[in-house]
Protein backbone atom coordinates (compact mmCIF):
# COMPACT_ATOMS: atom_id res chain seq x y z
CA UNK A 1 0.00 0.00 0.00
CA UNK A 2 1.93 3.26 -1.22
CA UNK A 3 -0.87 5.59 0.23
CA UNK A 4 -0.20 9.02 -1.80
CA UNK A 5 2.48 9.06 -4.39
CA UNK A 6 3.59 12.39 -6.25
CA UNK A 7 5.93 13.11 -9.42
CA UNK A 8 8.58 14.57 -9.52
CA UNK A 9 9.96 15.37 -6.19
CA UNK A 10 11.97 18.58 -7.90
CA UNK A 11 11.66 20.62 -11.21
CA UNK A 12 12.84 23.78 -12.47
CA UNK A 13 10.39 25.03 -14.91
CA UNK A 14 11.47 28.15 -17.41
CA UNK A 15 8.82 31.01 -17.41
CA UNK A 16 5.96 30.41 -19.91
CA UNK A 17 6.66 26.31 -19.98
CA UNK A 18 3.99 23.70 -18.71
CA UNK A 19 4.10 21.08 -16.83
CA UNK A 20 2.10 18.70 -15.33
CA UNK A 21 2.02 17.23 -11.69
CA UNK A 22 1.38 13.68 -11.37
CA UNK A 23 -0.64 12.54 -7.95
CA UNK A 24 -1.95 8.92 -7.34
CA UNK A 25 -3.46 7.38 -4.61
CA UNK A 26 -4.17 3.29 -3.81
CA UNK A 27 -6.51 4.01 -1.05
CA UNK A 28 -9.92 3.99 -3.11
CA UNK A 29 -10.52 7.36 -1.82
CA UNK A 30 -13.27 9.42 -3.55
CA UNK A 31 -11.91 12.89 -2.10
CA UNK A 32 -8.04 14.24 -3.78
CA UNK A 33 -6.97 17.87 -3.04
CA UNK A 34 -3.94 20.01 -4.21
CA UNK A 35 -2.37 22.16 -1.96
CA UNK A 36 0.37 24.73 -2.52
CA UNK A 37 2.58 25.84 0.60
CA UNK A 38 4.70 29.09 -0.08
CA UNK A 39 7.68 29.47 1.92
CA UNK A 40 6.63 30.15 5.95
CA UNK A 41 3.54 29.64 5.45
CA UNK A 42 0.57 27.14 5.69
CA UNK A 43 -1.01 25.21 2.72
CA UNK A 44 -3.37 26.52 0.65
CA UNK A 45 -5.86 24.44 -1.17
CA UNK A 46 -5.81 25.00 -4.85
CA UNK A 47 -8.26 22.63 -6.20
CA UNK A 48 -10.23 19.33 -4.75
CA UNK A 49 -12.35 16.46 -6.15
CA UNK A 50 -14.95 14.68 -4.66
CA UNK A 51 -14.79 11.27 -7.18
CA UNK A 52 -14.27 11.01 -11.18
CA UNK A 53 -15.12 13.25 -13.36
CA UNK A 54 -15.83 16.38 -10.40
CA UNK A 55 -13.64 18.81 -9.98
CA UNK A 56 -13.82 22.32 -8.32
CA UNK A 57 -11.79 25.37 -7.29
CA UNK A 58 -10.43 25.92 -4.22
CA UNK A 59 -8.35 29.16 -2.55
CA UNK A 60 -5.94 29.47 -4.87
CA UNK A 61 -7.08 28.02 -8.04
CA UNK A 62 -5.57 31.16 -11.22
CA UNK A 63 -3.15 29.24 -13.31
CA UNK A 64 -3.84 25.84 -12.79
CA UNK A 65 -6.25 23.28 -14.08
CA UNK A 66 -6.88 19.34 -13.09
CA UNK A 67 -8.44 16.71 -14.54
CA UNK A 68 -9.87 13.50 -12.83
CA UNK A 69 -10.42 10.21 -15.09
CA UNK A 70 -10.15 7.72 -12.48
CA UNK A 71 -10.21 7.65 -8.70
CA UNK A 72 -6.55 6.76 -8.27
CA UNK A 73 -5.16 10.07 -10.43
CA UNK A 74 -5.73 13.52 -9.64
CA UNK A 75 -3.05 15.14 -12.19
CA UNK A 76 -2.45 19.12 -11.87
CA UNK A 77 -1.54 21.02 -15.11
CA UNK A 78 0.35 24.41 -15.08
CA UNK A 79 0.15 25.63 -18.25
CA UNK A 80 2.19 29.02 -18.52
CA UNK A 81 4.37 28.56 -15.76
CA UNK A 82 5.17 32.01 -13.81
CA UNK A 83 7.41 32.71 -10.72
CA UNK A 84 4.75 33.23 -8.63
CA UNK A 85 4.10 29.47 -8.75
CA UNK A 86 7.08 28.85 -7.43
CA UNK A 87 5.96 26.71 -4.09
CA UNK A 88 5.84 23.41 -2.56
CA UNK A 89 2.80 21.26 -4.32
CA UNK A 90 1.34 18.81 -1.89
CA UNK A 91 -1.75 16.21 -3.17
CA UNK A 92 -3.43 14.47 -0.45
CA UNK A 93 -6.51 11.40 -0.38
CA UNK A 94 -9.17 11.46 1.75
CA UNK A 95 -12.28 8.68 2.39
CA UNK A 96 -13.52 9.85 5.22
CA UNK A 97 -13.92 14.27 5.59
CA UNK A 98 -11.67 14.50 8.65
CA UNK A 99 -8.68 12.32 7.49
CA UNK A 100 -6.53 13.40 4.64
CA UNK A 101 -3.19 11.56 3.80
CA UNK A 102 -0.80 13.84 2.19
CA UNK A 103 1.98 13.20 -0.23
CA UNK A 104 5.60 13.92 0.03
CA UNK A 105 5.59 17.13 -1.92
CA UNK A 106 6.61 18.30 -5.61
CA UNK A 107 8.98 21.63 -5.06
CA UNK A 108 8.84 23.52 -8.27
CA UNK A 109 11.18 26.64 -9.11
CA UNK A 110 10.09 28.48 -11.58
CA UNK A 111 12.35 30.91 -13.08
CA UNK B 1 -14.06 32.95 5.52
CA UNK B 2 -12.59 31.16 8.59
CA UNK B 3 -8.81 32.61 9.59
CA UNK B 4 -6.25 30.17 11.64
CA UNK B 5 -3.80 32.01 13.68
CA UNK B 6 -0.60 30.72 15.26
CA UNK B 7 0.87 33.89 17.08
CA UNK B 8 4.32 31.87 17.84
CA UNK B 9 6.62 31.41 14.72
CA UNK B 10 9.63 29.52 16.61
CA UNK B 11 9.72 27.60 20.42
CA UNK B 12 12.22 25.79 21.56
CA UNK B 13 12.20 23.24 24.31
CA UNK B 14 14.61 20.62 26.26
CA UNK B 15 14.17 17.07 25.53
CA UNK B 16 11.46 15.14 28.65
CA UNK B 17 10.17 18.38 29.56
CA UNK B 18 6.32 19.68 28.12
CA UNK B 19 5.83 22.54 25.66
CA UNK B 20 2.46 23.94 24.46
CA UNK B 21 1.82 25.21 21.00
CA UNK B 22 -1.27 28.12 20.53
CA UNK B 23 -3.89 28.17 18.15
CA UNK B 24 -6.99 30.81 17.71
CA UNK B 25 -9.47 30.57 15.47
CA UNK B 26 -12.13 32.59 13.64
CA UNK B 27 -15.25 31.35 12.47
CA UNK B 28 -19.37 32.18 13.01
CA UNK B 29 -19.67 27.91 12.11
CA UNK B 30 -20.79 25.78 14.89
CA UNK B 31 -20.03 22.44 13.48
CA UNK B 32 -16.27 21.84 12.98
CA UNK B 33 -12.75 19.87 13.07
CA UNK B 34 -9.58 21.26 14.13
CA UNK B 35 -6.36 19.40 13.58
CA UNK B 36 -2.58 19.80 13.91
CA UNK B 37 -0.52 18.12 11.56
CA UNK B 38 3.37 18.08 11.98
CA UNK B 39 5.90 18.50 9.25
CA UNK B 40 8.89 17.42 9.63
CA UNK B 41 12.31 18.39 7.84
CA UNK B 42 11.20 15.70 5.26
CA UNK B 43 8.50 17.51 4.27
CA UNK B 44 5.76 15.17 4.78
CA UNK B 45 2.49 16.26 6.12
CA UNK B 46 1.67 14.10 9.45
CA UNK B 47 -1.79 13.98 11.13
CA UNK B 48 -0.92 14.42 14.65
CA UNK B 49 -4.12 14.68 16.58
CA UNK B 50 -7.95 15.56 15.29
CA UNK B 51 -10.66 17.46 17.85
CA UNK B 52 -14.60 17.68 17.04
CA UNK B 53 -16.18 20.78 17.83
CA UNK B 54 -19.44 19.17 19.49
CA UNK B 55 -17.64 17.01 21.75
CA UNK B 56 -16.30 18.61 25.18
CA UNK B 57 -13.67 15.93 26.11
CA UNK B 58 -10.40 17.39 25.00
CA UNK B 59 -8.75 14.89 22.34
CA UNK B 60 -5.55 12.90 23.23
CA UNK B 61 -3.09 10.91 21.50
CA UNK B 62 -0.39 9.55 23.71
CA UNK B 63 2.05 12.07 24.42
CA UNK B 64 0.10 14.90 22.13
CA UNK B 65 -3.22 16.27 23.87
CA UNK B 66 -4.96 19.63 22.73
CA UNK B 67 -6.84 22.01 25.51
CA UNK B 68 -10.06 23.35 23.17
CA UNK B 69 -11.61 26.34 24.12
CA UNK B 70 -15.03 26.62 21.49
CA UNK B 71 -16.15 30.04 23.00
CA UNK B 72 -12.67 30.93 23.06
CA UNK B 73 -11.91 29.85 19.72
CA UNK B 74 -8.51 28.40 21.16
CA UNK B 75 -6.90 25.11 20.07
CA UNK B 76 -3.31 24.47 21.95
CA UNK B 77 -1.40 21.51 21.49
CA UNK B 78 0.64 20.29 24.67
CA UNK B 79 3.69 18.08 23.83
CA UNK B 80 4.42 16.16 26.58
CA UNK B 81 7.80 14.11 27.64
CA UNK B 82 9.50 15.95 24.53
CA UNK B 83 11.42 13.99 21.84
CA UNK B 84 14.49 14.79 19.46
CA UNK B 85 11.92 13.37 16.92
CA UNK B 86 9.58 15.80 17.56
CA UNK B 87 11.41 18.81 15.71
CA UNK B 88 8.89 20.25 13.33
CA UNK B 89 6.84 22.97 11.81
CA UNK B 90 3.01 22.33 13.40
CA UNK B 91 0.21 23.29 12.04
CA UNK B 92 -3.14 24.44 13.37
CA UNK B 93 -5.91 23.63 10.74
CA UNK B 94 -9.58 24.10 10.44
CA UNK B 95 -12.65 22.40 8.53
CA UNK B 96 -16.03 23.46 8.17
CA UNK B 97 -18.82 20.47 8.64
CA UNK B 98 -21.40 20.98 6.67
CA UNK B 99 -24.32 19.11 6.90
CA UNK B 100 -24.19 17.87 3.37
CA UNK B 101 -20.93 16.37 4.42
CA UNK B 102 -19.26 17.81 1.01
CA UNK B 103 -17.08 20.38 2.21
CA UNK B 104 -13.74 19.28 3.23
CA UNK B 105 -11.25 21.77 2.90
CA UNK B 106 -8.57 22.70 5.14
CA UNK B 107 -7.59 26.21 6.02
CA UNK B 108 -4.29 25.96 7.90
CA UNK B 109 -2.09 28.75 9.86
CA UNK B 110 1.38 29.68 8.94
CA UNK B 111 2.89 27.34 11.63
CA UNK B 112 5.04 26.69 15.03
CA UNK B 113 8.43 25.87 14.50
CA UNK B 114 9.35 23.77 17.33
CA UNK B 115 13.24 22.54 17.88
CA UNK B 116 13.76 19.68 20.79
CA UNK B 117 17.32 20.15 22.11
CA UNK B 118 19.25 17.65 23.73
Amino acid sequence: NAGVTQTPKFRILKIGQSMTLQCAQDMNHNYMYWYRQDPGMGLKLIYYSVGAGITDKGEVPNGYNVSRSTTEDFPLRLELAAPSQTSVYFCASSYYEYEQYFGPGTRLTVT
Amino acid sequence: AQTVTQSQPEMSVQEAETVTLSCTYDTSESNYYLFWYKQPPSRQMILVIRQEAYKQQNATENRFSVNFQKAAKSFSLKISDSQLGDTAMYFCAFMKRDSGGSNYKLTFGKGTLLTVNP
